[in-house]
């Protein structure tokens, strides 16, 4: 089973700074059917990024996320106050046995 | 676009059944393009796959090791809506439960719509 390990498990940093998350698999997918999913307090996790690196429909491009193999980011390149929630990635595939798993989330706070 | 809107109690006594349902709007729970899921969600446990249902010239349901035994999952054609029943519910369910579409293929479990969330409560 592969295992996703996001770090670090809280990022603090003030509105209209970068940041960067991290999701590093255990061993290499074989390909990039990964996820970043948002999750803001009482709400639902949404649909981030798919394919590593497409954004999902209405997603803002200040969202971009890039990696491969064992190693994925998640970028924000500008903190809205929006943007402060848990963020999780998830390795995606045809089988929910197979080829379903969560990260454990990064929380992005204010500083 | 899709909405999805989940509807069933909140408190539920150890060893009762759990009766959640989630109405579609926006899509078909009929459409061979999509599937529909059960997800919960709790501290201990993060975000956990429980089950599904779809159509492909038939209905298909699967459902995680964890509660194979436990759980139905039926669709609700002339409604529009699936349902979840989990039976046996003891403290260790206690989570906010969600129903969620996903894709085919290789997006059968890329999740890219989400129910509000029912947080479920076993107690007495």
């Amino acid at each position: 089973e592969i295992v996703l390990t996001q770090s670090p498990g809280t990022l603090s940093l003030s509105p209209g700074e970068r940041a960067t998350l991290s999701c590093r698999a255990s061993q290499s997918f074989g390909s990039s059917y990964l996820a970043w999913y948002q999750q803001k307090p009482g709400q639902a996790p949404r649909l981030l990024i798919y394919g590593a690196s497409s954004r999902a429909t209405g997603i803002p491009d200040r969202f971009s996320g890039s990696g491969s193999g064992t190693d994925f980011t998640l970028t924000i390149s500008r903190l809205e106050p929006e943007d402060f929630a848990v963020y999780y990635c998830q390795r995606y595939g045809n089988s929910p046995r197979e080829t379903l798993t969560f990260g454990g989330g990064t929380k992005v706070e204010i500083k | 676009q899709v909405q999805l809107q989940q509807s069933g109690p909140g408190l539920v006594e150890p060893s009762q059944t759990l009766s959640l349902t989630c109405a579609i709007s926006g899509d078909s729970v009929s459409s061979n393009s999509v599937i529909w899921n059960w997800i919960r969600q709790s501290p201990s446990r993060g975000l956990e796959w429980l089950g599904r249902t779809y159509y492909r010239s038939k209905w298909y349901s699967d459902s995680a090791v964890s509660v194979k035994g436990r759980i139905t999952i039926n669709p609700d054609t002339p409604k529009n809506q699936f349902s979840l029943q989990l039976n046996s519910m003891t403290p260790e369910d206690t989570a906010v439960y969600y129903c969620v579409r996903s894709g085919a293929g290789y997006s059968a479990t890329l999740f890219d719509s989400w129910g509000q969330g029912t947080l479920v409560t076993v107690s007495s």
